[in-house]
């Protein structure tokens, strides 16, 4: 079975542009997360997409968005790019209905450097 | 407050010999899972091993296993016999549940840095 796979794996961006990342979660997950992770301030969560549907958030500005596909394939969007949004960018899926045992399988990332 | 805490920002371990990563968690839940995920420095995330609060056993996968000590609320990860290969980031995490229905929310340390030595 394929894992978790996101594009671009590197970008480059200048302050102000917007900037769209892809991940393609397992065959067959329904949810998808995505963090920041930063040396500075570790993993933070941004969301949770789970059938379309955005589930959970956690405390980023409007800036950051995302959606989800009926495939189950997800995009998140940062608008306005910042020097720190400079990060990996982590995406995770998961069956989404596992409650407390609901394990997370990651992608490889895509760095962002802003300049 | 729901927190998980590793103490131990960075370790060091000889080839060969095993190592306890110190994972210790906070929550009044009843029902919550803790995971063990190694972050080698290409950036992925790698799931090494999970345990739920109402397992009896401890967990183990392969050279990996997991001290949980209920009371203590400590969730250790033992990796024994280590390999170079295992020179990495280490995160603990823990999964509650907010209230009903299936949404959960995933809590994550801060991670402890090893190198392994030759």
């Amino acid at each position: 079975k394929a894992g978790v796979t996101q594009t671009p794996r590197y970008l480059i961006k200048t302050r102000g542009q917007q900037v769209t990342l892809s991940c393609s979660p397992i065959s067959g997950h329904r949810s998808v997360s995505w963090y920041q992770q930063t040396p500075g301030q570790g993993l933070q969560f941004l969301f949770e997409y789970f059938s379309e549907t955005q589930r959970n958030k956690g405390n980023f500005p409007g800036r950051f968005s995302g959606r989800q596909f009926s495939n189950s394939r997800s995009e998140m969007n940062v608008s306005t790019l910042e020097l720190g949004d400079s990060a990996l960018y982590l995406c995770a899926s998961s069956l989404g209905l596992a409650g407390v045992r609901e394990t997370q399988y990651f992608g490889p990332g895509t760095r962002l450097l802003v300049l | 407050a729901q927190k998980i805490t590793q103490t131990q920002p960075g370790m060091f371990v000889q080839e060969k010999e095993a190592v306890t990563l110190d994972c210790t968690y906070d929550t009044s839940d009843q029902s919550y899972g803790l995971f063990w995920y190694k972050q080698p420095s290409s950036g992925e995330m790698i799931f090494l091993i999970y345990q739920g609060s109402y397992d009896e056993q401890n967990a183990t996968e392969g050279r990996y296993s997991l001290n949980f000590q209920k009371a203590r609320k400590s969730a250790n990860l033992v990796i024994s016999a280590s390999q170079l290969g295992d020179s990495a980031m280490y995160f603990c995490a823990m999964r509650v549940v907010l209230g009903a229905g299936n949404n959960r929310k995933l809590i994550w340390g801060l991670g402890t840095s090893l190198a392994v030595n030759p």
